[in-house]
């Protein structure tokens, strides 16, 4: 069985600040972790995965994730927020192949000026 | 590269009719294709997985003559909702994966109303 735990389900930074988006996951078998952000009225756009490479992830648009096993976590961080990085994200994990994704609850991540 | 595209992006249509969602893979060929759908506020939920040729698999609790899936080639699936009412009123999504990635590429989703 597998599981994934959005820690927030909101998170508000101001433009310029760094961003962390936490994410806890549980799994029997070594995991594949992704991060995927939607926009409002938009599909799912894949930021970063994690498929048992190197344990630090690095993205697009500047994001990156660490995988902790000790900590079972991936949490997502951006050193200097962008007003267009408001969206939602989710915290995504499969075990094996991509065939079977558990999402989690998503963290609606806000900009302010 | 890998994208996946769907059509119409946004459909209104009257209880008891029926309407087809278009998935398609654009460059690359999905051996795999996932519908989901997706509730305001809330996260994505697997409706069925299907394989090019073959009948798709549908998870616990969706009706599959409600939910037709046709998988006829590595670049199309298409949901077909039968006589929809209100309550199928969702954003529906599909993702695409083939046989050598580990990745789902996920289209820009569909928003049903049911009036």
């Amino acid at each position: 069985a597998q599981s994934v735990t959005q820690l927030d389900s909101h998170v508000s930074v101001s433009e310029g600040t760094p961003v962390l988006l936490r994410c806890n996951y549980s799994s029997s078998y070594s995991p594949s972790l992704f991060w995927y952000v939607q926009h409002p009225n938009k599909g799912l756009q894949l930021l970063l995965k994690y498929t048992s490479a190197a344990t630090l992830v690095k993205g697009i648009n500047g994001f990156e994730a660490e995988f902790k096993k000790s900590e079972t976590s991936f949490h997502l961080t951006k050193p200097s927020a962008h007003m267009s990085d408001a969206a939602e994200y989710f915290c995504v994990v499969s075990t094996g192949t991509a065939s079977k994704l558990t999402f989690g609850t998503g963290t609606r991540l806000q900009v302010t000026l | 590269g890998a994208v996946v595209s769907q059509h119409p992006s946004r459909v209104i249509c009257k209880s008891g009719t029926s309407v087809k969602i278009e998935c398609r893979s654009l460059d690359f060929q999905a051996t795999t294709m996932f519908w989901y759908r997706q509730f305001p506020k809330q996260s994505l939920m697997l409706m069925a997985t299907s394989n090019e040729g073959s009948k798709a698999t549908y998870e616990q609790g969706v009706e599959k003559d409600k939910f037709l899936i046709n998988h006829a080639s590595l670049t199309l699936s298409t949901l077909t909702v039968t006589s929809a009412h209100p309550e199928d009123s969702s954003f529906y999504i599909c993702s695409a994966m083939s046989g050598v990635q580990e990745t789902q590429y996920f289209g820009p989703g569909t928003r049903l109303l049911v009036l």
